[in-house]
C-alpha cells in the first residue's frame, strides 16, 4: 500500500524558515516525480513544486521561487520542502503528492504551516 | 497564463441523479486534464486523469470527456459517499506547472 507522510508543519513567526518532510512507503520513491501542494480556504488547491526522480530537475510556483527549496534522498525513501522567508500567504495545508501520468494519484494526510506573529 | 474555470461552485442533488462538472480553460489544453474528489479534513483522491481516464478503484459511475476548451466530469447516480468537493486540474507541457480549478461542491439538496 502506498503511503505518504508529511511532518514537519507548526507555528513560524513571519520571516522564518521551516522544513516539510515526507516518508514514502510501499512504493519505489526513485521511480516516480514527486510534488509539493498546498490549500488554503481562501485560495483552494496550489501546486508548490515538484521534482524528478533523480532530483536533477526542480519546478516551482512563481510564489515561491527563491524562497523554497524542494529535494528528495531516494536511498531514505524521503520527500523535503525547505521554506524561507515566510509569509503570511504561506499558510496553509502543505500535501506531499506523488505524480503519475501528470496528475497526483497519492497523497499524504498534510501538514499545516501557520506563519503568524 | 491559463485560467481554469469550474461550473457550478455549488451544486445541490439527491441520490441517484446524474451530475455533471465542467472545466474551462481560457486557452486550449491538451489532454493532461485531472479530477478529484475530496471531503472535509481528507487529502484529494485522484479519480480521472488524462481527461477520460478511470483511476484503478474508482466506480464506474465516474466518467470524464473533454471537447476543445472544456472538460466534464460526470456522476451518473449519485451515492451518499459522492458529496464532496471536486476540483479539475491541468498540466502544463511547455512549462511544468499544474493548476487547479477552484473546486465544485456537491451537496445534499
Amino acid at each position: 500500500e502506498v503511503q505518504l507522510v508529511e511532518s514537519g508543519g507548526g507555528l513560524v513567526l513571519p520571516g522564518g524558515s521551516l522544513r516539510l518532510s515526507c516518508a514514502a512507503s510501499g512504493f519505489t520513491l526513485n521511480s516516480y516525480l514527486m510534488s509539493w501542494v498546498r490549500q488554503t480556504p481562501g485560495k483552494g488547491l496550489e501546486w508548490v513544486a515538484h521534482i524528478n526522480q533523480d532530483g536533477s530537475e526542480k519546478y516551482y510556483v512563481d510564489s515561491v521561487k527563491g524562497r523554497f527549496t524542494i529535494s528528495r534522498d531516494n536511498a531514505d525513501n524521503s520527500l523535503y520542502l525547505q521554506m524561507n522567508s515566510l509569509t503570511a500567504e504561506d499558510t496553509a495545508v502543505y500535501y506531499c503528492a506523488r505524480l503519475a501520468i501528470w496528475s497526483f494519484d497519492n497523497w499524504g494526510q498534510g501538514t499545516l504551516v501557520t506563519v503568524s506573529s | 497564463d491559463i485560467q481554469m474555470t469550474q461550473s457550478p461552485s455549488t451544486l445541490s442533488a439527491s441520490v441517484g441523479d446524474r451530475v455533471t462538472i465542467t472545466c474551462r480553460a481560457s486557452q486550449s489544453l491538451s489532454n493532461w486534464l485531472a479530477w478529484y474528489q475530496q471531503k472535509p479534513g481528507k487529502a484529494p483522491k485522484l479519480l480521472i486523469y488524462k481527461a477520460s481516464i478511470l483511476e484503478t478503484g474508482v466506480p464506474s459511475r465516474f466518467s470524464g470527456s473533454a471537447s476543445g476548451t472544456e472538460f466534464t466530469l460526470t456522476i451518473t447516480s449519485l451515492q451518499p459517499d459522492d458529496f464532496a468537493t471536486y476540483y479539475c486540474q491541468h498540466y502544463k507541457t511547455y512549462f511544468p506547472a499544474f493548476s487547479f480549478g477552484p473546486g465544485t461542491k456537491v451537496d445534499i439538496q
